[in-house]
């Protein structure tokens, strides 16, 4: 079965530090990769997206993320935290217009 | 340009009950999708709608059904409530590979 796994459910930094959230993906997984942010209350935002035309990919608010297919991983980082960043973050998986499959997510937090 | 819309905000139901929750979708977007995300997880897939027809469907009993109208808005009906379908439903409207969420619809069963 398809699946999409985050690999810890809380992450804390301090602001101006590295951020890095990591994903990985199963190898069945359809071709398009997709990060997204959800603040409290709110729904998804897209911040980025893989669809095979660039393995490093560049989004929204200062964020990226790699395609590795030989690790099978999807990791998204940024090099500076900023207190804004503060949010759930959802790695998913999808042929874009049909089903998503999400990872759990995960909390980032941002010390001051 | 609107976005993906939701309503209602927030709903709260017994067992038993039944429910309608509606999206209208960003402009000229003909593709719909729902979403169901549990206090504490990722979203889960329910199903699609294009051009008024269900296109796919995730792992969901037959208690969760939709529509989609000809202008392009849906709606999601849940019957026979049970407290684990308290969550946060989401809509999505699709263009180009590419998914806009609306901010949620928060069902509560009691």
């Amino acid at each position: 079965a398809q699946s999409v796994t985050q690999l810890g459910s809380h992450v804390s930094v301090s602001e101006g530090a590295l951020v890095l959230l990591r994903c990985n993906y199963s190898s069945s997984v359809p071709p398009y990769l997709f990060w997204y942010v959800q603040y409290p209350n709110q729904g998804l935002q897209l911040l980025l997206k893989y669809t095979s035309a660039a393995t490093l990919v560049k989004g929204i608010n200062g964020f990226e993320a790699e395609f590795k297919k030989s690790e099978t991983s999807f990791h998204l980082t940024k090099p500076s935290a900023h207190m804004s960043d503060a949010a759930e973050y959802f790695c998913a998986a999808g042929t874009g217009g049909f089903k998503t499959i999400f990872g759990a997510g995960t909390r980032l937090f941002v010390k001051a | 340009d609107a976005g993906v819309t939701q309503s209602p905000t927030h709903l709260i139901k017994t067992r038993g009950q039944q429910v309608t929750l509606r999206c209208s979708p960003k402009s000229g977007h003909d593709t719909v999708s729902w979403y169901q995300q549990a206090l504490g997880q990722g979203p889960q897939f329910i199903f699609q709608y294009y051009e008024e027809e269900e296109r796919q469907r995730g792992n969901f009993p037959d208690r969760f059904s939709g529509h989609q109208f000809p202008n392009y808005s849906s709606e999601l009906n849940v019957n026979a409530l049970l407290l684990g379908d308290s969550a946060l439903y989401l809509c999505a409207s699709t263009v180009l590979n590419e998914q806009f969420f609306g901010p949620g619809t928060r069902l509560t069963v009691l």
